[in-house]
């Protein structure tokens, strides 16, 4: 069964320092990565996706996470955080199901991300 | 495009009293997803639907949940008799039905179970 361990469950940093979210998935294959975000009341929102081919992924509103296969980690990354990407964030694993259809995702417990000005 | 749309967004009901969540899911999406959010055990996948059948209900807590999917464009879920802890946050997603896709979330429905 895939798992996904987020061992940061709070982290503070300063508007305009970089951030790296840390992730370490499960899976006996090649897995599926991704990373939501969640706002106070709000549902997720994707900010980037793996499935495969360059190991270094591109997201919205200028993140980027990086596939290490070796390490098993997808870890998120910003260059230079705004006070508007304070939230919680979600790594999540999925698996193609054995009879085809949806991607089936297991969350991490989260990182509750705090910026402070 | 209208994304997945959730009713209600919130909910203050006594125990013991039935609970009925919906969710129409993104037009045009056939996998469709229930989750469970809660602050000790995070986020929980109930149940999803693959062209409108339960694939893997596995997730579902015990016999008091149950879900439906009707049509391509409406699913269910319902909670019988309600219980205190089943307080929490209930997401509805959807997707295309290919693994690579991804798979969008509803606003929640905040459920409070007094």
């Amino acid at each position: 069964a895939q798992s996904v361990t987020q061992p940061d469950i709070h982290i503070t940093v300063s508007e305009g320092a970089s951030l790296e979210l840390r992730c370490n998935y499960s899976y006996g294959a090649t897995p599926y990565l991704f990373w939501y975000v969640q706002s106070p009341g709000q549902g997720l929102q994707l900010l980037l996706k793996y499935f495969s081919g360059d190991t270094l992924v591109q997201g919205i509103k200028g993140f980027e996470a990086e596939f290490k296969r070796s390490q098993s980690s997808f870890n998120l990354r910003k260059p230079s955080v705004h006070w508007s990407d304070a939230a919680e964030y979600f790594c999540a694993v999925g698996a193609p199901p054995l009879t085809g259809g949806g991607n089936k995702l297991t969350f991490g417990t989260g990182t509750q991300l705090k910026v402070e000005l | 495009d209208a994304g997945v749309i959730q009713s209600p967004r919130h909910e203050v009901t006594e125990m013991g009293q039935e609970v009925t969540l919906r969710c129409k899911p993104i037009s045009g999406h056939n996998s469709l997803f229930w989750y469970r959010q809660t602050m000790m055990r995070g986020l929980e996948l109930l149940i999803y639907f693959n062209n409108n059948v339960p694939i893997d209900d596995s997730g579902m807590p015990e016999d008091r949940f149950s879900a439906k999917m009707p049509n391509a464009s409406f699913s269910t879920l319902k909670i019988q008799p309600s219980e205190p802890r089943d307080s929490a946050v209930y997401f509805c997603a959807s997707s295309l039905r290919d693994s690579r896709n991804t798979i969008y979330f509803g606003e929640g429905s905040w459920l409070t179970v007094v």
